[in-house]
């Protein structure tokens, strides 16, 4: 079954601390994997977009890392700032023919910055 | 502007009466997709449109409809509502061509409460 797990389910952090969040994936055939972030009662915007090939990705303070052969991702603040507090989710991607196919969804980690 | 547009952003109704979660979106994507998020189970997809005339249950279907007459609107219908589909609905939607990946936009959510 297509399965995407991550962890820690919720983190607290201080202002300034850098933090990782991990995605563990058993899902097949693979596309692509993506983080996400949530902020509370808002639709998830992405960060990052990673296909098999890519084994890291920046946006900013956030990097993420994939490992293709281990399914695993994760998913690096660095520096983090209160707006930091969000839900980050990760996503992974169904190959459907020659085309992403069907999204699977993680639960989220649930990150809170504080002061 | 890119949008991803749903009406009515609240909505509380009771049990059995129909209602339609409208979304529509400007940038001629292809795939469009509605999704109900609840506390603890995260993002699971109900129902996906890779192109006019073309719809696919997702995971979890029971209880809705949806049509895809043209390419902008993807309306999420509840014939008769229950309580148990309270929840907070985003609609997505993506470009889907062959080969590509492209990032998926979420629209702002439905927060929907069935008495």
């Amino acid at each position: 079954k297509n399965q995407v797990e991550q962890s820690p389910q919720s983190l607290i952090i201080l202002e300034g601390k850098n933090c990782t969040l991990q995605c563990n994936y058993t899902v097949s055939p693979f596309s692509n994997l993506r983080w996400y972030k949530q902020d509370t009662g808002r639709g998830p915007v992405s960060l990052t977009i990673m296909t098999f090939s890519e084994n890291t990705k920046s946006n900013g303070r956030y990097t993420a890392t994939l490992d293709a052969d281990t399914k695993q991702s994760s998913l690096h603040i660095t520096a983090s700032q209160l707006s930091d507090s969000a839900s980050y989710i990760c996503v992974v991607s169904v190959r459907y023919g020659g085309s992403q196919g069907n999204l699977i969804f993680g639960k989220g980690t649930k990150l809170s910055v504080k002061p | 502007e890119a949008q991803v547009t749903q009406n009515p952003r609240y909505l509380i109704t009771v049990t059995g009466k129909k209602l339609t979660v409208t979304c529509s979106q400007n940038m001629n994507h292809e795939y469009m997709s509605w999704y109900r998020q609840d506390p603890g189970l995260g993002l699971r997809q109900i129902y996906y449109s890779m192109n006019v005339e073309v719809t696919d249950k997702g995971d979890v279907p029971e209880g809705y409809k949806v049509s895809r007459k043209e390419k902008r609107n993807f309306p999420l219908i509840l014939e008769s509502p229950s309580p148990n589909q309270t929840s907070l609905y985003f609609c997505a939607t993506t470009k889907n061509i062959r080969g590509q990946i492209y990032e998926q936009y979420f629209g702002p959510g439905t927060r929907l409460t069935v008495t």
